[in-house]
């Protein structure tokens, strides 16, 4: 069965720190999509990357990065020098090819408070 | 990607009464999604909507608790009927597609209070 685990609950780091994000996945598809979306207070989902699992190249956007390993089943992102507008709820969500439409799973998201 | 607008941004109910949220797109879209967000919890699938047929209701959500329209490819409408205050929670639709692929893209979510 398709599981996403984000063991950090909450995390708490001061302005300027790197701070990683851990994620692990389960699923039994051979192809499948990995996601990592950021909440803000304000409530909204804001997409912030899609891996699918063929492509297992480390991404890096500005301040983020991303690193996708099969071989431990897992996609952790990385906040370098962490600003105060970085702190939000993290989810990491996968889809399977062959599951239904539509069937994103969430993990339980890492709160991530950064203080100056 | 897909512009997501909701409404209502927010709203505090009594129990019992019923509230419908409207969810519109800027663009054509075949399927809309449907999540609920209880506090502190992650999103759950509650439905899946195609225009022109019966959304589809993943376990534990049934139609006469959250009815859902899907009138036109850019709309899409979900009511919480017969409120109780375990229903308060953030309510969110989505789309799929847009600039990246097999991505959804998710409005900026309705925050309902029931007292």
């Amino acid at each position: 069965a398709q599981k996403v685990t984000q063991a950090q609950t909450e995390i708490s780091v001061v302005e300027k720190e790197d701070v990683t994000l851990d994620c692990v996945y389960e699923t039994r598809d051979t192809t499948y999509y990995l996601f990592w979306y950021k909440q803000p207070p304000s409530g909204e989902l804001v997409f912030l990357i899609r891996r699918n699992s063929f492509d297992e190249q480390n991404e890096i956007s500005g301040r983020y990065s991303w690193n996708f390993q099969k071989s431990t089943s897992s996609f952790n992102f990385t906040i370098t020098a962490s600003q105060v507008v970085d702190s939000a709820v993290y989810f990491c969500a996968l889809s399977e090819e062959g599951g239904s439409q539509g069937n994103l799973i969430f993990g339980k998201g890492t709160k991530l408070s950064v203080k100056p | 990607s897909a512009v997501i607008s909701q409404k209502p941004s927010r709203d505090i109910c009594q129990r019992g009464t019923s509230l419908t949220i409207q969810c519109q797109v800027d663009s054509q879209v075949t399927m809309m999604f449907w999540y609920r967000q209880q506090p502190g919890q992650s999103l759950t699938l509650i439905a899946t909507a195609n225009q022109g047929s019966e959304a589809t209701y993943e376990s534990g959500f049934v139609i006469d608790k959250f009815p859902i329209s899907r009138p036109n490819l850019t709309f899409s409408t979900l009511t919480v009927s017969n409120m109780s205050p375990e229903d308060s929670s953030i309510y969110l639709c989505s789309v799929e597609g847009g600039t990246v692929s097999k991505t959804q893209y998710f409005g900026p979510g309705t925050r309902l209070l029931v007292l």
